[in-house]
Formats: C-alpha cells, structure tokens, sequence
C-alpha cells in the first residue's frame, strides 16, 4: 500500500485534457513538501515532468501541469496526444517515514 | 550530456551476491545524491534510498535496511547498490536517480534516471 494514492488508471481522447491524483496526508503532502511527477514508459528510465508541485524542467511542454492543494495534487495534461500513453507517478517527503516516498502510478491510456 | 548509465542486466540464484552499477557523466558527481529506485514486475516505483557520493554517507528506507548496501567510487563516477544474499523477491528493475535540490527547504525531485537494471534471482 503506497503512502501516496493514485488512481491505477485513467483515459482520454486525443484533445482531451486528463487529471492524475495524488492523495497524501499531513506528513507529506500535508506539510511543506513538495510533489513531483513522473513520466515511465515501461523499461524505459522515468523523466521528471514536473517538480516543486508546479515547475517544469526545460523541455517538458506546457501541456504538463502540476498543482497542490491541502493534502492532495494532481498532474493536469491537456491537449492530450497518443505519445502522452504511458505510467505516471508522484512523489514526495514523508516526515513521518524520514523517507521519499512515490504514489503507486497511474496508467494513463489515450482512446 | 549530463547521464547516469547502469550495468547491465543480471541473472543469479538465491544466496548469490550481487553489485550493480550506475555511471554518473556530464555534472560533478560529488554534489549530487545518487537514489536507488526499485521496481519489482509488474508494479511501481519504490524509493530504496541514498547516498551522498561526497561522504558515502547512506540513508535507507526502512524496508531496504540491512538487506542492500550502497558505495560509491568517485575516481570512477559510480555509484553502486550491492546484495550479499540475493533473494527469489530481490527479482525486480534497478533504477539510479540523481537527487536535485531545487530550493533552501531540502525539497528533493529525481533529475536524471539510469536506463536500469534488471536484476533475476531464481534457481
């Protein structure tokens, strides 16, 4: 059971704009950690999307959004494309655990 | 081109040891914490822990402490995650990440992955 949830999967239509989830508590999220978010083609090395909740790296597009609110965030895709198909994770700082810790990913499927 | 590359994959039977690599280039190794990631088959990401490449100093997640060790040799950029005993669970896909401290509050993202390592244990 990951400590950050995630929803196991979500879809869209091309054009579309998608939201991911992630849900956490007053030890992580909660607190003055930040999130940041994942993109993982399976056997593929995962790229930082976004970092500090809501700053991308140079060269991730703008389609890619973060924000967070409270105990949760979530990763906005908008204007959603067929290469965009792939897992998503958050992750974030348990105060608690002492440990980084990730959500359990999300399968992002585009119709 | 800054890239962590890793060792390639491992096949070994319950009880071997094991030491993989990851190969930093491209940024001065020492001024970044290098994670270990796992991700067993079929699930997610893991954080395992760290290690600092200045000071070998180490952190582990609880649930990774006492069963791996890490090191690191900087006249070679690399940093290493090693078994003394591997186990049938120990099956899964290796990741290195370098840690990237973005602000004064020790926040902590994963910059740049190694492309991993599949590490098989089975007799």
């Amino acid at each position: 059971q990951s400590v950050l949830t995630q929803p196991p999967s979500v879809s869209g239509a091309p054009g579309e704009r998608v939201t991911i989830s992630c849900t956490g508590s007053s030890s992580n999220i909660g607190t003055s950690h930040d999130v940041h978010w994942y993109q993982h083609f399976p056997g593929k090395a995962p790229k930082l999307l976004i970092y500090g909740s809501t700053n991308r790296p140079s060269g991730v597009p703008d389609r890619f959004s973060g924000s967070k609110s409270g105990t949760s965030a979530s990763l906005a895709i908008t204007g959603l494309q067929a290469e965009d198909e792939a897992d998503y994770y958050c992750q974030s700082y348990d105060s608690r655990l002492s440990d980084s810790v990730f959500g359990g990913g999300t399968k992002l499927t585009v119709l | 081109e800054v890239q962590l590359v890793q060792s390639g994959a491992e096949v070994k039977k319950p009880g071997e040891s094991l030491r993989i690599s990851c190969k930093g280039s491209g940024y001065s190794f020492t001024t970044h914490w290098i994670s270990w990631v796992r991700q067993m088959p079929g699930k997610g990401l893991e954080w395992m822990g760290k290690i600092d490449p200045s000071d070998s100093y180490s952190n582990f997640s609880p649930s990774f402490q006492g069963h791996v060790t890490f090191s690191v040799d900087t006249s070679i950029t690399t940093a290493y995650l090693q078994w003394s005993s591997l186990k049938a669970s120990d099956t899964a896909l290796y990741f290195c990440a370098r840690g990237f401290y973005y602000d004064t509050s020790g926040n902590e993202a994963f910059d740049i992955w190694g492309q991993g390592t599949m590490v098989t244990v089975s007799s």
